[in-house]
């Protein structure tokens, strides 16, 4: 079935870029979606991008997508503390229902 | 601002019991998701309803059961609690098209 993999955790030092990676499986993804989730709280979208399109940018937010390779990655420029967080790769299940396959998610660590 | 509210963020129960966790959308959409997340395993769906009084198994419903009475009211229903449900249950809905999943803040299920 349908899969979407993701590091585990990520450590960067507040100031320089976080890159977040994620692989998927599914030929037929129409959108693929970035997902934060605070400690305690629920997950809030932070970006998507179209399945004809290559990149995305959106202020800080750099999204790139190879479908050759069915590679999607999150960069954040200048991370900040508060960036600290999980961040999910998600991915539009083809088979219907708007049903989202999500990563594990990525643990982002920012320290001084 | 739109919103989908889960009734409890934190509950405690005990193994055996009916446990009912209920999640509220204003934002009339069709399609409606439970999940459960745990540390390294991500979000594993449970169930999903895509009208009202429709229904669909996720990857592990088992002990679980749902209920979807009206549009923006989607229930989930532990049958008999045990420890091994200890979670975090997220609640999420979304309409066709690009704009992914709203999720809910979350309920933090201990079973005791």
């Amino acid at each position: 079935g349908e899969d979407v993999e993701q590091s585990l955790f990520l450590s960067v030092r507040e100031g320089d870029s976080s890159v977040i990676n994620c692989t998927y499986t599914d030929s037929s993804s129409t959108y693929l979606y970035w997902y934060k989730q605070e400690p305690g709280a629920g997950l809030q979208l932070l970006t998507y991008i179209f399945s004809n399109m290559d990149m995305k940018q959106d202020q800080r937010l750099t999204v790139l997508l190879n479908k050759k390779d069915k590679h999607l990655s999150l960069r954040i420029a200048d991370t900040q503390t508060g960036d600290s967080a999980i961040y999910f790769c998600a991915d539009s299940f083809s088979g219907g229902y708007n049903k989202l396959i999500f990563g594990a998610g990525t643990r982002l660590a920012v320290h001084p | 601002d739109v919103k989908v509210t889960q009734s409890s963020r934190y509950l405690v129960k005990r193994t055996g019991e009916k446990v009912f966790l209920e999640c509220v959308q204003d934002m009339d959409h069709e399609n409606m998701f439970w999940y459960r997340q745990d540390p390294g395993l991500g979000l594993r769906l449970i169930y999903f309803s895509y009208d009202v009084k429709m229904k669909e198994k996720g990857d592990i419903p088992e002990g679980y059961s749902v209920s979807r009475e009206k549009k923006e009211r989607f229930s989930l229903i532990l049958e008999s609690a045990s420890t091994n449900q200890t979670s975090m249950y997220l609640c999420a809905s979304s309409q066709q098209g690009r704009d992914g999943y709203t999720f809910g803040s979350g309920t933090r299920l201990t079973v005791v």
